[in-house]
């Protein structure tokens, strides 16, 4: 079975900072694949960011990076120089063996201060 | 680009009450997707497609029917709302069910009131 646990309901960053949000999960495929969505308050779901189980270096998007530790099982989300529409709520999500099922985290709401 | 089209975006049901929600996607995508997401639960599947012609169970099918209509479109039905279905629901797609990094592409949302 798969597991996905963001542990940070809320979140808050001043404005040009960094914020990294914790997201662990728990597998016993051998390969996977972890990614982070963004919703806003208008409610879409936006892809961010993808890094492979396999992947050497950690996988970077723009502001986005995700800091992988595989033996800790975590893949927790950067963002670097924090704007005030990164406010939303993030999810991490994974896919592994058999591929249809994507397991989601319940999410980290990111409140971006002026 | 429309990418994934869900309607309604809102809905109102009585108890007991029949409906269909609808999602149609235009980037020729294989794979289609039901979620439901409740606060607190994340994103729980109820449905998927992994191609035209099939469809399986996910986490949460209980009181759900669905139909892949062609490659384009995946509707999902209640044939007799309950108060515990009321939630958001988002319709999703990939290209295909065949690689881990298969990103999903998503509909707007529908938000479900069951009184």
């Amino acid at each position: 079975a798969q597991k996905i646990t963001q542990t940070q309901p809320g979140m808050f960053v001043q404005e040009k900072e960094a914020v990294t949000l914790d997201c662990t999960y728990d597998t016993s495929d051998p390969s996977y694949g972890l990614f982070w969505y963004k919703q806003p308050s208008s409610g879409e779901m936006i892809f961010l960011i993808y890094q492979g189980s396999y992947d050497q270096q950690n996988a970077t998007e723009g502001r986005y990076s995700l800091n992988f530790q595989k033996a800790r099982k975590s893949a927790n989300l950067v963002i670097s120089a924090s704007q005030l529409g990164d406010s939303a709520m993030y999810f991490c999500a994974m896919r592994g063996k058999g591929y249809q099922k994507v397991t989601f985290g319940t999410g980290t709401k990111l409140q971006v201060i002026p | 680009n429309a990418g994934v089209t869900q309607t309604p975006k809102f809905q109102v049901l009585k108890t007991g009450q029949s409906m269909t929600l609808q999602c149609a996607q235009d980037m020729n995508h294989n794979s289609m997707y039901w979620y439901r997401q409740d606060p607190g639960m994340g994103l729980r599947l109820i449905y998927y497609s992994a191609s035209e012609g099939t469809t399986d169970k996910g986490e949460v099918p209980n009181g759900y029917n669905v139909s892949r209509l062609n490659k384009r479109e995946f509707s999902l039905r209640l044939e007799s709302a309950a108060p515990s279905q009321t939630s958001v629901y988002f319709c999703a797609s990939s290209e295909s069910l065949k690689a881990l990094n298969e990103k999903l592409f998503f509909g707007s949302g529908t938000q479900l009131s069951v009184l």
